[in-house]
């Protein structure tokens, strides 16, 4: 059974600050991991799909690098803005017959102006 | 390209009732994900269909929720009867079939039960 843990559980930063959090995943059997942002009263949108160990991948402000050997993977905020406060999760799929997404519980993210 | 549709939005009822949520997919997405998602709480898989079958329904409370895909592509969630602790925002995904495929979200269905 994979257990995906997200740290920390909430942040708060002010404007401008540059921030990161952690989601940390079992190295065996990699097969991807799935980054979401999640503002309220919105549906989960998808940011990034991980798959090869070294992975840097990048959109806007945002990045989000990976170790497939070590078992984590970090999410970058540069130059925080408001609009940034969200809940930020991240999934790993299991290979299983299902496919299903195990999800973290989430970095909840509030950037003050 | 067309997103995941929900309705309704937002649902009131008294526990007891009985409610339905419809979800319509991404078209050609053949994995179609209803999620339960609790305030605080990560998403919680309640079923995921695999065109009109089920392929993982092990976290549906059973005995009073329920879930229909005919013909593949639109899906039903229906609970009855409804609890206080069935207060949740109400979630379905929509996506291809592999394992790095992203799953496309509906914007939800929050249902207050009181």
């Amino acid at each position: 059974i994979l257990n995906v843990e997200q740290s920390p559980q909430s942040l708060h930063v002010q404007e401008g600050d540059s921030t990161n959090f952690t989601c940390s995943f079992p190295s065996s059997n990699f097969y991807a991991l799935h980054w979401y942002r999640w503002e309220t009263a919105k549906s989960p949108e998808a940011l990034f799909v991980m798959t090869l160990n070294g992975d840097e991948k990048k959109k806007g402000r945002i990045s989000a690098t990976l170790n497939t050997k070590e078992g984590y993977s970090y999410l970058y905020i540069k130059g925080s803005q408001p609009e940034d406060s969200a809940t930020y999760l991240c999934a790993q799929p299991n290979a299983g017959n299902n496919r299903k997404l195990i999800w973290g519980l989430g970095t909840s993210l509030a950037v003050n102006p | 390209e067309a997103g995941v549709a929900q309705s309704p939005r937002y649902k009131i009822i008294e526990k007891r009732q009985s409610v339905a949520f419809w979800c319509n997919p991404i078209s050609g997405h053949a994995t179609l994900y209803w999620y339960q998602q609790i305030l605080g709480q990560g998403p919680k898989l309640l079923i995921q269909f695999q065109n009109n079958g089920v392929v993982d329904d092990s976290q549906l409370p059973k005995d009073r929720f329920s879930a229909e895909r005919l013909k593949g592509v639109d899906s039903t969630l229906k609970i009855q009867p409804a609890k206080l602790e069935d207060s949740a925002v109400y979630l379905c995904a929509s996506s291809f079939w592999g394992l790095r495929d992203t799953q496309y979200f509906g914007p939800g269905t929050r249902l207050t039960v009181l």
